[in-house]
């Protein structure tokens, strides 16, 4: 089955503890990108990755890391967390050649941070 | 300005109600539109892609588009409870390559 993972999909940590947020992806997608989901402000971009070892900054970058050192993986990195980084997260891929925008996305992740 | 304003709702429509959803944006550049649906505790999943102006129907669901005005509707007839969900507008430039959303409309059909 065509599907987008993540994991942990429920995560409640402190603040400055350092933390990564998996995805992967198995219908071989270039395109790989995380965004956060916040009431009232819809879906928020972080990072993007065209290809592996290509990542770049979306709308909302700050705290955040990410690495694409295979084509199926997509890591989402809080070196330290804040409070405000409390957030849904989704991870998403789509194809780059063909001509076809559509993003699957992951399930989610819902990351508390105290 | 954001680049694209969606309806913030929330909408709650009986049961087989014509339901209207809308978003405005501001960048021309947009070429391609979609709707998704989210259902509580999951991803957003596509449901309407369009790209020129004018009328797409799938069943129950019509997404229209009006690029002179720079505004998109998405219309579902017959609306069921199953359609209780969040639908979020988004487009995409080719240019950007980069999906820019609205911030979503929650919709609950009751019985």
């Amino acid at each position: 089955e065509a599907q987008v993972t993540q994991n942990p999909r429920y995560l409640i940590t402190v603040t400055g503890k350092k933390l990564t947020v998996t995805c992967s992806q198995n219908m071989n997608h270039e395109y790989m990108s995380w965004y956060r989901q916040d009431p009232g402000l819809g879906l928020r971009q972080i990072y993007y990755s065209m290809n592996v070892e290509v990542t770049d900054k979306g709308d909302v970058p700050e705290g955040y890391k990410v690495s694409r050192k295979e084509k199926r993986n997509f890591p989402l990195i809080l070196e330290s967390p804040s409070p405000n980084q409390t957030s849904l997260y989704f991870c998403a891929s789509r194809e780059v050649a063909g001509g076809s925008y559509e993003q699957y996305f992951g399930p989610g992740t819902r990351l508390t941070v105290t | 300005q954001k680049e694209v304003e969606q309806d913030p709702g929330p909408l709650s429509v009986p049961e087989g109600a014509i339901v209207s959803l809308n978003c405005t944006y501001s960048n021309s550049a947009f070429q391609y539109f979609m709707w998704y649906r989210q259902y509580s505790r999951k991803g957003p999943e596509l449901l309407m892609y369009t790209y020129s102006s004018g009328n797409k129907e799938d069943g129950r669901f019509t997404a229209q588009v009006d690029k002179s005005s720079k505004y998109i509707s998405l219309f579902i007839r017959d609306s069921q409870p199953s359609d209780s969900a969040t639908y979020l507008c988004a487009m995409i430039s080719t240019s950007y390559g980069k999906l820019t959303f609205g911030q979503g409309t929650i919709l609950t059909v009751h019985p």
